[in-house]
Parts: structure tokens; C-alpha cells; sequence
């Protein structure tokens, strides 16, 4: 299974700002997710990350709101911006090798992510 | 699209006991089975796939998991647990196509007491 690491673990931020989350892992992988999993709740997937093009949102999710980048095979961010309350999850990201023929995800730590 | 049911949103059980997580999903198409387990502030950990084979798969700490298609079902069990296996526990699915998103229930709290 590969390592994989979240910057930051957590972060108290106020309203209105935005958030950079980092998600790298120790070996290349061919696809990357990020997931929300709000308090006392299961996970919902935001999106996956595509190398190289846009990311894929799922159904309520947009763009605008939760920018994603995959500059690589090992390293992508998701940005939570103009932040409110509800924002108050905690963010995972997975990573999984499908197209080498694992299907399996595994994921990072989280960061867990408090707006005031 | 595939959905996932969890319909105990708790299990209190004494230590030594053994235990049963329910787990049923819908789905149009053939999928992919996962059991993760969330420990107190950690991330997700998987515990055990089920990908084709036998539909009986096992986890290295004592879990085991059976897939049951008639039934739609793949529930969790050990015959046996300890105080460390207090923790979430959420089924998964994906399809088996090209997307691999994982549709979560929405978890079973195992709370093992002494």
C-alpha cells in the first residue's frame, strides 16, 4: 500500500478565507479522490483528481468552491474557498492504482478543518 | 448508481463476544465490496476487500466478511472481539468500471465494553 501524507492535520480558519490542503504520496499513482466527511457523518466524495487536466466533481460539488490541482502522479491540493461553517469536515484524500489493476483505495490522515 | 446500507449505527458489545456489522448495498451493475475501519482520530483503514473469488474473505486481526449476492449483503463479523477494535467501521462500494468511486454507508460504531 503506498504512504500517503496530508498538510495540514488540521487548521482553525475564519470565514471568507481559503484553505490549501496538500496531499503527497510516496510512490505514483494513477488516480487520486478527495473526500469530506462531516461531523458525525460518512464520507462524501468531492471529486477525483485527474493528472492533467480538470478534475471531476460530483454532483454538488463545483469548481469555484473547492479548486482542485494534479500537477503529477504523486501531489495534489484541494483549495476550500470563501469558507463559511458548513465547511467544517474533515478532508481526505485516497489514492488507489486501478489502472494497474488494484482496486482498492487507500488514504491519507485527513485534515480536519474548523471555521469559525 | 450503487447505494450502501448500514443499518445499525451502533454495536455495543462485551469484550470476548462476538460480533455482526450489517452491511447491504443496491446496485444495477457488479461491484466491488470493502470494509474500512476508522480508529478514535485516525484516517480510514481498509480491513478487507471482496473483488471475485470466494465469496468469504478475511481480514489478518480476525474479521471476516461474506458476500452474499442473493442477498445483497456483505456483513461483518468476528467471533471474538477486544477493547481495540472499538472503532467506526464503514462498508463501501464501486462499481467496476473505469470510475472507481467509492460509495460509503454511513458507518457502524463498534463499542466494545470490558
Amino acid at each position: 500500500s503506498a504512504v500517503i501524507s496530508q498538510k495540514p492535520s488540521r487548521d482553525i480558519c475564519q470565514r471568507g478565507t481559503s484553505l490549501t490542503i496538500q496531499c503527497q504520496v510516496d510512490s505514483q499513482v494513477t488516480m487520486m479522490f478527495w473526500y469530506r466527511q462531516q461531523p458525525g457523518q460518512s464520507l462524501t466524495l468531492i471529486a477525483t483528481a485527474n493528472q492533467g487536466s480538470e478534475a471531476t466533481y460530483e454532483s454538488g460539488f463545483v469548481i469555484d468552491k473547492f479548486p482542485i490541482s494534479r500537477p503529477n502522479l504523486t501531489f495534489s491540493t484541494l483549495t476550500v474557498s470563501n469558507m463559511s461553517p458548513e465547511d467544517s469536515s474533515i478532508y481526505l484524500c485516497s489514492v488507489s492504482n486501478r489502472g494497474r489493476g488494484l482496486y482498492e483505495q487507500y488514504f491519507g490522515p485527513g485534515t480536519r478543518l474548523t471555521v469559525t | 448508481a450503487q447505494s450502501v446500507t448500514q443499518l445499525d449505527s451502533q454495536v455495543p458489545v462485551f469484550e470476548e463476544a462476538p460480533v455482526e456489522l450489517r452491511c447491504n448495498y443496491s446496485s444495477s451493475v457488479s461491484v466491488y465490496l470493502f470494509w474500512y475501519v476508522q480508529y478514535p482520530n485516525q484516517g480510514l483503514q481498509l480491513l478487507l476487500k471482496y473483488l471475485s473469488g470466494s465469496t468469504l474473505v478475511e481480514s489478518i486481526n480476525g474479521f471476516e466478511a461474506e458476500f452474499n449476492k442473493s442477498q445483497t449483503s456483505f456483513h461483518l463479523r468476528k467471533p471474538s472481539v477486544h477493547i481495540s477494535d472499538t472503532a467506526e467501521y464503514f462498508c463501501a462500494v464501486s462499481d467496476r468500471g473505469a470510475t472507481n468511486k467509492l460509495i460509503f454507508g454511513t458507518g457502524t460504531l463498534l463499542a466494545v465494553q470490558p
